[in-house]
């Protein structure tokens, strides 16, 4: 099946910087990718839709200053994480579906955040 | 907003039982279902999945149950065994995204 790469695995940081996170898509394009949050023991909240060559579409109460997605190719989405605290402290995964406009999706294998 | 209620939030069961999970959503003209496996600390993985024009979907131990005029959908693992162990959650296609369930834990004794 199609593979989804994301990079860090995890992260730790200090409060106030930032951080990026990449996604790639690595044997398909992916024109729409879309970012996960989740807390322990809890489920996967969408964030937003990341579009490739335009701006992402962000769900209702995501800041979208604070988490900043760039799509600049069609295998490649990021997700900055600014001026991070500890309450941003969470594991965020993307996914990509398996062909455009396809409802399956594939997962990345997350990032661990921690704000110190 | 739209939402999916999922049930149990934990389920333990004795290696061979069956275990059955079980979902509600709540937008009519949704019509893609898939069950997603995920190990702890790792990233889901899409075990079965139905569309709408279709009442039952079954792969090997697993089965998912659609009943559209009720709206839920019902995953079913036949003679379970201790690697099943892992959190189970549904999801509803709603526009070109996925809402989730909250999640099943499930736990298969040996």
């Amino acid at each position: 099946g199609a593979v989804v790469s994301q990079h860090p695995s995890w992260v730790i940081c200090k409060s106030g910087t930032s951080v990026k996170i990449e996604c790639r898509s690595l044997d398909f394009q992916a024109t729409t990718m879309f970012w996960y949050r989740q807390f322990p023991k809890q489920s996967l909240m969408l964030m937003a839709t990341s579009n490739e060559g335009s701006k992402a579409t962000y769900e209702q109460g995501v800041e979208k200053d604070k988490f900043l997605i760039n799509h600049a190719s069609l295998t490649l989405s990021t997700l900055t994480v600014t001026s991070a605290h500890p309450e941003d402290s969470s594991f965020y995964i993307c996914s990509a579906p398996s062909a455009q406009g396809s409802e399956k999706l594939f997962f990345g294998s997350g990032t661990q955040l921690s704000v110190l | 907003g739209e939402n999916v209620e999922q049930h149990p939030s934990t389920l333990s069961v004795q290696e061979g039982d069956s275990a059955v999970i079980k979902c509600t959503y709540s937008d009519s003209a949704s019509n893609y279902f898939p069950w997603y496996k995920q190990e702890l600390g790792k990233r889901p993985q899409l075990i079965i999945d139905i569309r709408s024009n279709v009442g039952e979907k079954k792969d090997q131990r697993i089965a998912v149950t659609l009943n559209k005029t009720a709206k839920h959908f019902s995953l079913h693992i036949t003679e379970t065994q201790p690697e099943d162990s892992a959190v189970y959650f549904c999801a509803w296609g709603y526009g070109n995204k996925l809402v989730f369930g909250a999640g099943t834990i499930l736990r298969v004794k040996s």
